[in-house]
């Protein structure tokens, strides 16, 4: 697609439900970046994936967050047992290229609310 | 590590006012990136403008100019003749290696 595409764009759950978070990354893009946003708050990252492989994963809060992109596309993250707060947007960006110059390019995040 | 600040929470200003958003930054890396993002009320972050750490001449786009001064570890951006369609949530943003690092935002509202 044209840009990084995220779904779902709102996801309300239950507390202690299990949660996906689809991002589709700009096509030909091998870096991928996942962030969460609290209200009035800047991104946070969580991880980064660079291909298949999670290069730096420093930035998840606890082992209930996980991301996969088995196939050096599209990735999920995953997110057990949720909590309320958890709630917050999740931001998906991507990145052309094995450089470490280029900007990010961002979706437009999936809403998360945990009740 | 790294870290951004933005200690400007809010600004508001009346229309056709110009306006300096400052940022600063902390990194021990020798080579970085210096970005700028615009966050509209949609949500969306829009890339602005990246600088690289060795070069530190300003740039100016249209209405938009940065300024970064390493010896200061500064990155400010000011936008002349500011409009309503400026108003939004600017983030500054760092990155060494390969993780960006945001600040925490600047809320800019401009008043017709």
């Amino acid at each position: 697609g044209a840009g990084v595409s995220q779904t779902p764009s709102n996801k309300v759950t239950e507390k202690g439900k299990y949660v996906e978070l689809r991002c589709d990354p700009i096509s030909g893009h091998t870096a991928l970046y996942w962030y969460r946003q609290s209200l009035g708050q800047g991104p946070e990252f969580l991880i980064y994936f660079q291909g298949t492989g999670a290069a730096d994963d420093s930035g998840l809060p606890n082992d209930r967050f996980f991301a996969v992109r088995p196939e050096g596309s599209v990735s999920t993250l995953k997110i057990q047992r949720t909590e309320r707060g958890d709630s917050a947007v999740y931001l998906c960006a991507s990145r052309p290229g094995l450089a470490g110059t280029g900007e990010l390019f961002f979706g437009e995040g999936s809403r998360l609310t945990v009740l | 590590a790294q870290k951004v600040t933005q200690a400007q929470t809010e600004i508001s200003v009346v229309e056709k006012e110009d306006v300096t958003l400052d940022c600063v930054y902390e990194t021990r890396d020798t080579t970085y990136y210096l970005f700028w993002y615009k966050q509209p009320p949609s949500g969306e972050l829009v890339f602005l403008i990246r600088r690289n750490s060795f070069d530190e001449q300003n740039e100016i786009s249209g209405r938009y100019s940065w300024n970064f001064q390493k010896s200061t570890s500064s990155f400010n951006f000011t936008i002349t003749a500011s409009q309503v369609v400026d108003s939004a949530v600017y983030f500054c943003a760092l990155r060494g290696t390969q993780k960006l690092v945001f600040g925490q935002g600047t809320r800019l509202t401009i008043n017709p």
